[in-house]
């Protein structure tokens, strides 16, 4: 079992949609949580960090925590083509600082 | 854009030649990683750094070697390379996790090609 599970995509929304991406765990101890957006050829850009349980919203970007479901999630509302990305989801586990960063789910947002 | 470089942002190479990556930082960060992105595996850490001097092993670490004498420089020297190392090797950054800072910055990257 993978520590931090994506499903790779891709995932197509219409612009204008929310677009929905979400990310399981398997150390049910891990505190921190990430999002990164990666554009083709370009590195990795934190756009979303979440530490306790609940939502957490910046702009059209809301993350979604659920610790006892062991399950992260991003929304992207009002899609733009821009959003077009590889969004990467990151989960710092308990015990060190090692951080596990999954392989990414490929969104495109259609004009 | 944190202020972080790679060099050189392109090489390749032949196999069996020794290979340094560089990493320079202007944040005054603690901490220093290297990673690797292959597709399908997401970003895998081969080592990092606690400070100056102060190193320890990621999770693909053979074949992999670093050293950082100076805060702002973190570099990674792959000892003999193969082809299975040919991959982008993305440098990040953070402050102190003892502090409550985990969130990474990333570098943008050397693409390395080993024939």
């Amino acid at each position: 079992q993978k520590e931090v599970e994506q499903n790779s995509g891709p995932l197509s929304v219409p612009e204008g949609a929310i677009a929905s991406l979400n990310c399981t765990y398997s150390d049910r101890g891990s505190q921190s949580f990430f999002w990164y957006r990666q554009y083709s050829g370009k590195s990795p850009e934190l756009i979303m960090s979440i530490y306790s349980n609940g939502d957490k919203e910046d702009g059209r970007f809301t993350a979604q925590l659920n610790k006892a479901s062991q399950y992260v999630s991003l929304l992207i509302r009002d899609s733009q083509p821009s959003d077009s990305a590889t969004y990467l989801c990151a989960v710092r586990t308990s015990g060190g600082f090692k951080t596990i960063f999954g392989a990414g789910t490929r969104l495109f947002v259609k004009a | 854009d944190a202020g972080i470089t790679q060099s050189p942002r392109h090489k390749v190479t032949e196999t069996g030649t020794p290979v340094t990556l560089r990493c320079h930082q202007t944040e005054n960060h603690r901490y220093m990683y290297w990673y690797r992105q292959d597709p399908g595996h997401g970003l895998r850490l081969i080592h990092y750094s606690y400070g100056v001097k102060d190193t320890d092993k990621g999770e693909v670490s053979d074949g992999y070697s670093v050293s950082r004498s100076k805060t702002e420089d973190f570099l990674l020297t792959l000892e003999s390379a193969t082809s299975s190392q040919t991959s982008v090797y993305f440098c990040a950054i953070s402050e102190s996790p003892q502090a409550g800072a985990y969130e990474q910055y990333f570098g943008p990257g050397t693409r390395l090609t080993v024939t």
